[in-house]
């Protein structure tokens, strides 16, 4: 089935742990996107990319980083994981960067403790 | 600075109308989307908006009025699995999309 794979779906991380967020679509979309959703928040975009090989950030990038090797994977990476980034991590991909219509994965919930 | 309002919550009854609504104030804009949202999962899209005026598909209509800044998510008969949360989001100049809190929709038999 097409769409948008993450891994893991869940995760309990301690403080100052490197952790990466895995995602691979089979869309050949050429926009990918991460997002965090927090209760009472809308979602908000951390880092995006246009195509690959070009990365973007977002609204809250700090603590996170990306990369854009190929058109299929869009990797998240928390270098030091911290509290405050406890979420549920959202990726999703569209055809190109300027649509709005976006297709998201299922969802990855981190607890960072 | 940009921003997107919405309801928390509704409630409405199995088989009656809902009407959602959303104001936007964004730098620029290139659209309106609604998103569907049921718990625990991931949201998927519903409709887009440019233009004023009100686009129907099925049971599930979106309104836009771009002089005001607001747009409304309508749904007809509804039906229980419809109980979702509902987001709304604006496309600024930049393509970027700003997102609502969402609205969260509780359908009562």
């Amino acid at each position: 089935i097409a769409g948008i794979t993450q891994a893991p779906t869940s995760q309990i991380l301690a403080a100052g742990r490197r952790m990466t967020l895995r995602c691979t679509q089979d869309m050949r979309h050429n926009a990918m996107y991460w997002y965090r959703q927090d209760l009472g928040l809308g979602l908000r975009l951390i880092h995006y990319s246009n195509t690959a090989g070009t990365t973007g950030k977002g609204e809250v990038p700090d603590g996170y980083s990306v990369s854009r090797a190929n058109t299929d994977d869009f990797p998240l990476t928390l270098a030091s994981a911290v509290p405050s980034q406890t979420s549920v991590y959202f990726c999703a991909s569209s055809e190109r960067g300027d649509t709005g219509e976006l297709f998201f994965g299922e969802g990855s919930r981190l607890t960072v403790l | 600075g940009q921003n997107i309002d919405q309801p928390t919550e509704m409630t409405a009854t199995e088989g009656a109308i809902v009407q959602i609504n959303c104001t936007y104030q964004t730098s620029g804009f290139n659209g309106l989307f609604w998103y569907q949202q049921h718990a625990g999962e991931a949201p998927t899209f519903l409709s887009y908006n440019v233009l004023d005026g009100l686009e129907e598909k099925g049971r599930f209509s979106s309104f836009l009025s771009r002089s005001k800044g607001y747009s409304y998510l309508l749904l007809k008969e509804l039906q229980m699995k419809d109980s979702a949360s509902y987001l709304c989001a604006a496309q600024d100049s930049n393509y970027q999309l700003i997102w609502g809190a969402g609205t969260k929709l509780i359908i009562k038999p």
